[in-house]
Parts: structure tokens; sequence; C-alpha cells
């Protein structure tokens, strides 16, 4: 199956910091997503974005399919931007997301 | 519209029992997918049902079995619980057909005592 691996596995950042967290994947996807896991347990999907870029209010994010890799940026961080981020990608038509170990970020005043 | 949702939030059960737990898609959705959480292993796929098939399964025990009825609702079932079931549940859905990004529920937490 696809591996996929997240980095760095932890972050602390300053409130107003800017920070990249990164997913490389071991093969094709047709997709991928990046989620935010709130401290209640439920992932709030942040960007589907199999290939190129896109951007929603102070994130972005960047996948070059071609490199098997994905960027999500956060940028001016906010104590609310704490939890786990989770990239996740599929090589199947039906189903079946593979997550990668996530990046957990802690937002300090 | 309404998100996707779980029932119950939370579940304590004995090792032994056995535990149903739902997933209501958004409307219009047809796809449902179910995963397990856990400190240890992560996020891991369970299955994935569309129009009541099921179209994909993960490496689980038979004690983890599902169904999808007609209005897509989907149910997980786990028999003879283990202690090592304890986990958050998750359901996802997407409209199926053509790729889409999946949407979760906010997911149940199952104790197994």
């Amino acid at each position: 199956g696809i591996q996929v691996e997240q980095s760095p596995p932890d972050l602390i950042l300053q409130e107003g910091a800017n920070s990249t967290l990164r997913c490389n994947f071991s093969d094709s996807v047709n997709n991928l997503q990046w989620f935010h896991q709130n401290p209640w347990g439920q992932l709030i999907n942040l960007f589907y974005i199999p290939s190129g870029t896109k951007q929603n209010g102070r994130l972005s994010a960047t996948t070059v399919a071609t490199e098997r890799y994905s960027l999500l940026y956060i940028s001016s961080s906010q104590t609310t931007d704490s939890g786990v981020y989770f990239c996740a990608v599929s090589a199947d038509s039906w189903g079946k997301l593979q997550f990668g170990a996530g990046t957990q970020v802690v937002v300090t005043p | 519209k309404a998100g996707v949702t779980q029932t119950p939030r939370y579940l304590i059960k004995t090792r032994g029992q056995q535990v149903t737990l739902s997933c209501s898609p958004i409307s219009g959705h047809r796809s449902v997918s179910w995963y397990q959480q856990t400190p240890g292993q992560g996020l891991q796929f369970l299955f994935e049902y569309f129009s009541e098939t099921q179209r994909n399964k993960g490496n689980f025990p038979g004690r983890f079995s599902g169904r999808q009825f007609s209005n897509s609702r989907s149910e997980m079932n786990v028999s003879t619980l283990e202690l090592g079931d304890s986990a958050l549940y998750l359901c996802a859905s997407t409209p199926g057909g053509r790729i889409y990004g999946y949407t979760f529920g906010s997911g149940t937490r199952l104790t197994v005592v």
C-alpha cells in the first residue's frame, strides 16, 4: 500500500509565526486531503488537493503530484490552530484513505 | 446542510459484549467509510460502503462488520469486544462516483472495560 510520511512530528509555534508542514507519499494518488483534528476528535477537512495550489484564509496548500509531496502552510498562526494535522491519500477510486501519522501543532500565546 | 452524524458520541462496554455504531452521511452522499483511531496505530481504514455494497475492506478481524441501508445510513458492529478495541471510531462520507473529498463525523469514542 501507499506509504505516507509527515514531517515534522511536532511543532511548537508562537502566536503570529508562520509554518510549513510536509507530506510525502510513495505512489501516485488521485486523492489527497489535509485535515485538522480538533480536541474533541473531529477531523475537519482543510483541503482536497490531489494537485495544484489552494488557499483558504491563513491556510494554503500545494501538492506536487509528480514529485509525490504536499505542503500545508499556516500563516500568522493563532492558538486555535493547535491540534493535529493529518495528510491522507488514496489511489483507489473507492474509499480507503491512507493517513500519515500526523503533525502535532501547539501554538503558544 | 447537515454534516455527517455519528451516534452515540461515547460508549462504555464490557469485554465480550458487542456494540453497534451508527453513521448518517451528508444528504446525497452515497459512500460511507469507517476508520478506527488509536494512539498506537493511528487512523486505520475499516471498510467502505456504496449503495449498500461493501466495496473495500481493511485488515481487521471478522469481528468487525458493517452494513449500509437504502437511505445510505451505515452501521458498524463489533462482536466479542476486546480491550484493544477501545478507540475513536470515525465515519466519513463522500458523494461517490468521481473522486471527491471525504467529510468526517465527530466520531464515537468506545471504551472497553
